[in-house]
């Protein structure tokens, strides 16, 4: 079955550790995307992909990286630059444009801990 | 510069009742696509339903309603009779079709607490 795949589910990093999410999809989309939550609040965005080797900065940029190396992977580095990382990471994908008949797949987020 | 806005941030209603959660959005696009996700508390995104803004009819699923507005930029949802299981955190969100508004935008949510 086609979907998204976040890892680690939990995660735990020491203060000034770089860390790096997982997401992996199989559903063929161009796009892809990271959202953060913190508890009670909203999805922000991270970053987002259109095509492969190319990203934009969305709203929350500052202290985490991405690479676009290939379609079906788009890891988030969250680094020691990130003064608060503590929150619930959201990967997503879709097709690009009109094609949005299937929306947005979500994959079902790692927790990261700072400890 | 696109924008969504859930000013309920949390509503408690009595099994039963009917509620409606309120999402009021800013775009400059002229078509885009308007969402609403379930968000129960293992985190999750639940998608609900996907509305074309060329569409304003309104569609009904069971007992989950939605009232789209363009002139007043605005997608709500309505609960009807509403179930202990329907609490969780509702996003209202937004996608653009130009290169700079293709993503996906969340408004702040609205936590629906239903007790029995």
């Amino acid at each position: 079955d086609g979907g998204i795949t976040q890892s680690p589910k939990y995660l735990f990093r020491k203060e000034g550790q770089n860390v790096t999410l997982s997401c992996e999809q199989n559903l063929n989309h161009d796009a892809m995307y990271w959202y953060r939550q913190d508890p009670g609040q909203g999805l922000r965005l991270i970053y987002y992909s259109q095509i492969v080797n190319d990203f934009q900065k969305g709203d929350i940029a500052e202290g985490y990286s991405v690479s676009r190396e290939k379609k079906e992977s788009f890891p988030l580095t969250v680094t020691s630059a990130q003064k608060n990382p503590t929150a619930f990471y959201l990967c997503a994908s879709s097709k690009l444009g009109g094609d949005k008949k299937n929306g947005y797949t979500f994959g079902s987020g790692t927790r990261l801990t700072v400890v | 510069a696109q924008k969504v806005t859930q000013a309920q941030t949390e509503i408690s209603v009595v099994e039963k009742e009917d509620v409606t959660l309120d999402c009021v959005y800013e775009t400059r696009d002229t078509t885009y696509y308007l969402f609403w996700y379930k968000q129960p508390p293992s985190g999750e995104l639940v998608f609900l339903i996907r509305r074309n803004s060329f569409d304003e009819q309104n569609e009904i699923s069971g007992r989950y309603s939605w009232n789209f507005q363009k002139s007043t930029s605005s997608f709500n949802f309505t609960i009807t009779a509403s179930q202990v299981v329907d609490s969780a955190v509702y996003f209202c969100a937004l996608s653009g079709l130009s290169y700079n508004t293709d993503k996906l935008i969340f408004g702040t949510g609205t936590r629906l607490q239903v007790f029995p």
